[in-house]
């Protein structure tokens, strides 16, 4: 079964230096979004991107974080300068585009741990 | 943010029997509600969805109830297996443009015991 694809799996940055994180979305699907979840605390919505823009943000989703579909398969999430409460699991999810609804389907994320 | 809401963190329950998890919302403008599992050092993995006009979805073992009037779901997951010890979360999705925002509940940790 195709499945969303993130790397790294865990990633330890210095507070202040920027971090890219990678995703493969499912092949066929045209939504991409990311989320986050910060230890003990409920999983976030952050940003949706269709037709290489991007849908609807949150307020977390501020001037520090950017995303991208640099080519036909990878998405991705740049935090520019990384503080220390960015630590957090960051998920990917991607769903089709199929004029009924379909669920998301998430990879296993990547830990993000600011020092 | 309190629009998504699971209020038992855990649930215990003998391997065989049912298990139901629950689930309230606030906002009224959520088209669907889905429901999640997640094992440690994975994603989330879509289990089953219900859109807002309905009142029960069934899919296999797992069956989704939605009480408009008052807000609330369930999962229904009947006979439950080992297999199924898992954190569970609520989402509801609000769809603007085709795209999707999820907003989450907490979660809850099912523990069926054999």
């Amino acid at each position: 079964e195709p499945e969303v694809t993130q790397t790294p799996s865990h990633q330890v940055t210095q507070m202040g230096q920027e971090v890219i994180l990678r995703c493969v979305p499912i092949s066929n699907h045209l939504y991409f979004y990311w989320y986050r979840q910060i230890l003990g605390q409920k999983v976030e919505f952050l940003v949706s991107f269709y037709n290489n823009e991007i849908s609807e943000k949150s307020e977390i989703f501020d001037d520090q974080f950017s995303v991208e579909r640099p080519d036909g398969s990878n998405f991705t999430l740049k935090i520019r300068s990384t503080k220390l409460e960015d630590s957090a699991m960051y998920f990917c999810a991607s769903s089709p585009d199929r004029g009924t609804f379909q669920p998301q389907h998430f990879g296993d994320g990547t830990r993000l741990s600011i020092l | 943010d309190q629009q998504v809401k699971q209020n038992s963190p855990s649930l215990s329950v003998q391997e065989g029997r049912i298990s139901i998890l629950n689930c309230d919302y606030t906002n009224s403008m959520f088209d669907y509600f889905l429901w999640y599992k997640k094992y440690p050092a994975e994603g989330p993995t879509f289990l089953i969805s219900i859109s807002s006009i309905k009142d029960k979805n069934e899919d296999g073992r797992f069956t989704v109830f939605l009480n408009k009037s008052a807000k609330h779901l369930s999962l229904h997951i009947v006979p439950s297996q080992p297999g199924d010890s898992a954190v569970y979360f609520c989402a509801a999705s609000a769809t603007i443009q085709g795209a999707q925002k999820l907003v989450f509940g907490q979660g809850t940790r099912l523990t069926i015991n054999p």
